[in-house]
């Protein structure tokens, strides 16, 4: 069975900062994550995605993703955090064979001022 | 480019009245297609998924149907609409490379009072 967990309702950080934004997953066999991002009342929005290779992983708008296999997880990161960035984020997994991607249940991120 | 197109953005509907809405999917040939709802801003519910012309498949028994007419065209109904029915419902596509991301299209804010 594949999940996906991410551990944070809700994760704040101040404009200029750097953001995280957890995910651990699990499945049987090699994982495809990604992440995806909501604004309000909008489709989720495709960020980036690991398949293989390099651990880390760079995306739109400047995020980036640190895939780790030992610990299972799949981090969101961005140096710089923007008030605009300020949305609902979404990490996702799908194993070979599975025609369905499963979603964590979101992490609401609040950048201010 | 591939482009989805989910109609209507809001729609307000009685008690008891049916429910039908559209996703078209333009610039790809045979995507997976998949309907989710998502309650309160948060977590996505997979309803339906159709890998193919008139082949659905459905994660959760109730109060909805779906159908796949033609190889682009998915769409969700109802006959008679639940106060629980409301929520953002959300279309979504694939190429069916299991790499591949999932596209969305805009969303439905469905309000059944």
């Amino acid at each position: 069975a594949q999940s996906v967990a991410q551990p944070e309702d809700q994760v704040n950080v101040a404009e200029g900062n750097p953001l995280t934004v957890k995910c651990t997953y699990s499945v049987s066999g090699n994982p495809y994550l990604f992440w995806y991002v909501q604004y309000p009342n909008r489709g989720l929005q495709f960020l980036l995605k690991y398949i293989t290779g390099d651990n880390l992983v760079k995306g739109s708008y400047g995020f980036e993703a640190e895939f780790n296999k030992s610990q299972t997880s799949f981090h969101l990161k961005k140096p710089s955090a923007l008030v605009s960035d300020s949305a609902l984020y979404f990490c996702a997994v799908r194993t070979a064979g599975f025609q369905k991607l499963v979603f964590g249940t979101g992490t609401r991120l609040l950048v201010s001022p | 480019s591939q482009t989805i197109h989910q109609w209507p953005a809001t729609l307000v509907q009685p008690v008891g009245s049916p429910l039908s809405l559209e996703c078209t999917v333009e610039g790809t040939s045979n995507p997976n297609l998949y309907w989710y709802r998502q309650a309160a801003g948060r977590g996505l519910q997979l309803l339906f998924y159709s890998v193919g012309i008139g082949q659905i498949s459905s994660e959760v028994p109730q109060n909805l149907s779906a159908s796949r007419p033609q190889d682009r065209q998915f769409i969700l109904s109802s006959k008679k609409l639940l106060l629980s029915d409301s929520g953002f419902y959300l279309c979504a596509w694939y190429s069916g490379t299991e790499s591949s991301p999932l596209h969305f299209g805009n969303g439905t804010r469905l309000t059944v009072t």
